[in-house]
């Protein structure tokens, strides 16, 4: 069973501080990876993808990746109550199917 | 820039029934995929379509089946429908030629068994 595992929460941070998401995954041959955001009652969101290991930037985010460890991570800079949201790693298959995690939820403080 | 439509947007059945739910791909994507998530649970992958074929199956019993139109709509079929199968239905859809398989999703359909 490849399975996707992410840091449970729920996690709260203050507005301005860098919120820290963790996700590991199973199957070892797996290339591809993403972060959805899905707000209350929505559908997720693409807001990262992250194929090679090292570290991804876009805007306030930022993506993190270790194949040897079988590690991904979700960085969030200087959070803003719009970022409450649960955060969902997900890992592309050998068929091209997503394998996602339970999902953290973030909350953000003003 | 058309994305990911699905309908309808909310359902209500009684157990034994059985539904539709129809999604309609983003402009320019030729592959399919249908999750199923449960309320406080990751989206689980129920199947994939590509060229109207059945490509890949999660771990769904044959109840679930789908269905592929040459305009790479997609549906999804459910069939004696039990209290468990209350959940929010997505619908995904990518373009199989890239060198991976951005999923983008549509806004789901909220199915209550009752």
């Amino acid at each position: 069973q490849k399975e996707v595992e992410q840091n449970s929460g729920p996690l709260s941070v203050p507005e301005g501080a860098i919120a820290s998401l963790n996700c590991t995954y199973s199957d070892r041959g797996s290339q591809s990876f993403f972060w959805y955001r899905q707000y209350s009652g929505k559908s997720p969101e693409l807001i990262m993808s992250i194929y090679s290991n090292g570290d991804k930037e876009d805007g306030r985010f930022t993506a993190q990746l270790n194949k040897a460890s079988q590690y991904v991570s979700l960085l969030i800079r200087d959070s803003q109550p719009s970022d409450s949201a649960t955060y969902l790693c997900a890992v592309e298959g050998s068929a091209r199917q997503l394998t996602f995690g339970s999902g953290t939820q973030l909350t953000v403080l003003p | 820039d058309a994305g990911v439509t699905q309908s309808p947007t909310h359902l209500i059945k009684t157990r034994g029934q059985q539904v539709t739910l129809r999604c309609s791909p983003k402009s320019g994507h030729d592959t399919v995929s249908w999750y199923q998530q449960a309320l406080g649970q990751g989206p689980q992958f129920i199947f994939q379509y590509y060229e109207e074929e059945e490509r890949q199956r999660g771990n769904f019993p044959d109840r679930f089946s789908g269905h592929q139109f040459p305009n790479y709509s997609s549906e999804l079929n459910v069939n004696a429908l039990l209290l468990g199968d209350s959940a929010l239905y997505l619908c995904a859809s990518s373009l199989r030629s890239g060198p991976t398989d951005t999923q983008y999703f549509g806004p789901g359909t909220r199915l209550t068994v009752l």
